[in-house]
C-alpha cells in the first residue's frame, strides 16, 4: 500500500522564478493539504483541495497555486519565487468522509531560492 | 483562533527512560482533534498519536501514550523506554474544521527537538 509520495527531493531555483511541486495521496485518499514548513517552525496550512477544487486556504498570497487531478494527485505552483520561500513543502492526504485521524504526510520538497 | 504551544525547544532523555513532551492548546471548538508528530532530519512528518475531545480514554500506541488533560487544555506525549531511533522533531497539531466544506486543516506548534543519549 503505497503512502504519499511527492516529487521532486530537493529543488533549487532563483527568484523570480517559478515551480512546481508534485503530490500523490495515500491510495483510497481523496483529499490532499499542502504546508510551507520554513527552517526552525512548525507547518503552515497553505490550501486544500478534493473533487479538484480548492476548499480551505490559509494566509498566503496569490502567488501560490494549486491543482488537483482526477486520480486525487496535485500540483503546488508558485510564481515570482521570493527568497522566503524556502522552505519544506509537505503535501498531506485524507479522506474527506473518513476518520478524523487520518492526515498522512509525504517525505517533503525542499525547495531553495537563491 | 485556535492555537498550539509547545515551550519545550530542547529535550534530553537518556536511554530507556521515560519522557513527557509537553503540549497546551485553545480553541473555542467543543469537538477537536489533537495529533502528534514525529519529524526525523529525513523531514518526513511520521504520524504517532490521535486524541479526540469526545475520547474519554487517553490514547496509546505502543510506547507512546498521551496524557490528555481537557480541563487544563493540555496534550501531552509520553514516551516511555527511549531509543537512540526517537530523536527527532515533535509536533504537537489540532484539526480545525471548517464546517462549510466539513474539511480539516492542522495547526501546529512549534516542536520539540528531543535527544535521546546512551
Amino acid at each position: 500500500d503505497a503512502g504519499v509520495t511527492q516529487s521532486p527531493t530537493h529543488l533549487i531555483k532563483t527568484r523570480g522564478q517559478q515551480v512546481t511541486l508534485r503530490c500523490s495521496p495515500k491510495s483510497g485518499h481523496d483529499t490532499v493539504s499542502w504546508y510551507q514548513q520554513a527552517l526552525g517552525q512548525g507547518p503552515q496550512f497553505i490550501f486544500q483541495y478534493y473533487e479538484e477544487e480548492e476548499r480551505q486556504r490559509g494566509n498566503f498570497p496569490d502567488r501560490f497555486s494549486g491543482h488537483q487531478f482526477p486520480n486525487y494527485s496535485s500540483e503546488l505552483n508558485v510564481n515570482a519565487l521570493l527568497l522566503g520561500d524556502s522552505a519544506l513543502y509537505l503535501c498531506a492526504s485524507s479522506l474527506l468522509a473518513g476518520a478524523s485521524n487520518e492526515q498522512f504526510f509525504g517525505p517533503g520538497t525542499r525547495l531553495t531560492v537563491l | 483562533a485556535q492555537k498550539i504551544t509547545q515551550t519545550q525547544p530542547g529535550m534530553f532523555v537518556q536511554e530507556k527512560e521515560a519522557v513527557t513532551l509537553d503540549c497546551t492548546y485553545d480553541t473555542s471548538d467543543q469537538s477537536y482533534g489533537l495529533f502528534w508528530y514525529k519529524q526525523p532530519s529525513s523531514g518526513e512528518m511520521i504520524f504517532l498519536i490521535y486524541q479526540g475531545s469526545y475520547d474519554e480514554q487517553n490514547a496509546t500506541e505502543g510506547r507512546y501514550s498521551l496524557n490528555f488533560q481537557k480541563a487544563r487544555k493540555s496534550a501531552n506525549l509520553v514516551i516511555s523506554a527511549s531509543q537512540l531511533g526517537d530523536s527527532a522533531m515533535y509536533f504537537c497539531a489540532m484539526r480545525e474544521r471548517q464546517r462549510s466544506y466539513n474539511t480539516d486543516k492542522l495547526i501546529f506548534g512549534t516542536g520539540t527537538r528531543l535527544q535521546v543519549f546512551p
